[in-house]
């Protein structure tokens, strides 16, 4: 079955730098890959998505990279502000049946320093 | 508003009880899922529902137990057979089981083993 590693597991960047977190996964019928943010105490939301047909995504400051010959994809966010301060998780989904469920990566706790 | 209801948010309880955690959505979503959330751990599924009097074990079923008698409901029963049940419990729903459809998560609770 599919496996998603994320990397790292702590972040810490001052206000107005950038951040970069990296998930790989082993199945290569692997199609879809969302990324969530979870805030202290809540639960996670989705942020942005992408799926295999596609190379990048973008929406303001947070934008997704796939490379799919590797099977690494990437979140990048751009002008981080405290807010961004959370947990993000990868994850990963094959298609259809019990291949479809989304198996997620360990999570990366995000730190902005003002 | 739409959205997922847990309860109870936080629960204690001691060794050998079995215990049931709560989870509503008003949605009309037709895929419920139950995922364990550890510490350095991300989220783990349980159980999933992708349609009424139907469900399929996940990743680590074991000690654990649902139904979904209606739609909008999908409670969760921790049984003493679970061996470290201590965790955070996250219920989410989505429009299109076993497709790129996006997870909605509940708040969450948090049980405790005394």
């Amino acid at each position: 079955g599919e496996n998603v590693e994320q990397h790292p597991s702590t972040l810490s960047v001052q206000e107005g730098d950038s951040a970069v977190i990296k998930c790989t996964y082993s199945d290569s019928a692997s199609n879809y890959f969302p990324w969530y943010k979870q805030e202290l105490g809540k639960g996670p939301q989705l942020i942005i998505d992408i799926r295999s047909n596609v190379g990048e995504k973008k929406d303001q400051r947070i934008a997704v990279t796939l490379n799919k010959t590797a099977k690494h994809f990437s979140l990048h966010i751009t002008e981080t502000q405290p807010e961004d301060s959370a947990v993000y998780f990868c994850a990963a989904r094959g298609y259809g049946g019990s291949q479809g469920n989304l198996i997620f990566g360990k999570g990366t706790k995000l730190s902005v320093k003002p | 508003d739409g959205g997922i209801t847990q309860s109870p948010k936080y629960l204690f309880r001691k060794e050998g009880q079995n215990v049931t955690l709560s989870c509503e959505q008003n949605l009309n979503h037709d895929a419920m899922y139950w995922y364990r959330q550890d510490p350095g751990q991300g989220l783990r599924l349980i159980y999933y529902s992708q349609i009424v009097n139907d469900f399929q074990k996940g990743d680590i079923a074991e000690g654990y137990s649902v139904s979904r008698e209606k739609k909008e409901s999908f409670p969760l029963t921790v049984t003493s057979a679970q061996k470290n049940p201590t965790a955070f419990y996250l219920c989410a729903s989505s429009i299109l089981p076993g497709n790129t459809g996006e997870l909605f998560f509940g708040e969450g609770s948090r049980l405790t083993v005394l």
